[in-house]
């Protein structure tokens, strides 16, 4: 089964700080990564889109893809108490049929000011 | 302004009582699906349709039925509804070949 991996936290940082979020996924062939923000009781929200090996920056945003190893990260520099959220990681996996965005459960980070 | 829609936002019913959840794009997106997210687990597909009278299951279809007679909507129907079904759902729309999801603001159902 094709599966994306996140720690679900929560994540704790004091504010300023860097916040570093993680994910696995199982199929090696995938090319496409997303990491999407979710207030609570809210709809996600795209933040990130990485497709090639290495980083990728966005503002306060970094995103970190290493195929190899199958791994995908978010780093948030100088972290706000309006960044506390769950973080979902999604990935673009190959199915019989098609493309299917697979998500992860998601990391709660809060930053404490 | 472009937008997923949902309909109704909040919903309390009782077990078997059939219910119907709209949602409406207005962005002209070939592809539209629906999650359900529920603590833990994440957001889980359950159906999802890739043009007009084109629909197909997706991880958790069980209990749910979904229609798409017009491009720009994609009802959610529970026949019978179960208490399993209390959950956060959300309905999301994309073009063809784009990656980019857009997500509607959510339904929160509490079936007693």
């Amino acid at each position: 089964q094709k599966e994306v991996e996140q720690n679900s936290g929560p994540l704790s940082v004091p504010e300023g700080a860097i916040a570093s979020l993680n994910c696995t996924y199982s199929d090696r062939v995938s090319q496409s990564f997303f990491w999407y923000r979710q207030y609570s009781g809210k709809s996600p929200e795209l933040i990130m889109s990485i497709y090639s090996n290495g980083d990728k920056e966005d503002g306060r945003f970094t995103a970190q893809l290493n195929k190899a190893s199958q791994y995908v990260s978010l780093l948030i520099r100088d972290s706000q108490p309006s960044d506390s959220a769950t973080y979902l990681c999604a990935v673009n996996m190959f199915m019989e049929y098609g493309n299917k965005l697979v998500f992860g459960a998601g990391t709660i980070l809060r930053v404490k000011s | 302004e472009a937008q997923v829609t949902q309909n109704p936002r909040y919903l309390i019913t009782v077990t078997g009582k059939k219910l119907t959840v709209t949602c409406s794009q207005n962005m002209n997106h070939e592809y539209m699906s629906w999650y359900r997210q529920d603590p833990g687990l994440g957001l889980r597909q359950i159906y999802y349709s890739m043009n007009v009278e084109v629909t197909d299951k997706g991880d958790v279809p069980e209990g749910y039925k979904v229609s798409r007679k017009e491009k720009r909507n994609f009802p959610l129907i529970l026949e019978s509804p179960s208490p399993n079904q209390t959950s956060l759902y959300f309905c999301a729309s994309k073009e063809g070949r784009e990656e980019t999801q857009y997500f509607g603001p959510g339904t929160r159902l509490l079936v007693l």
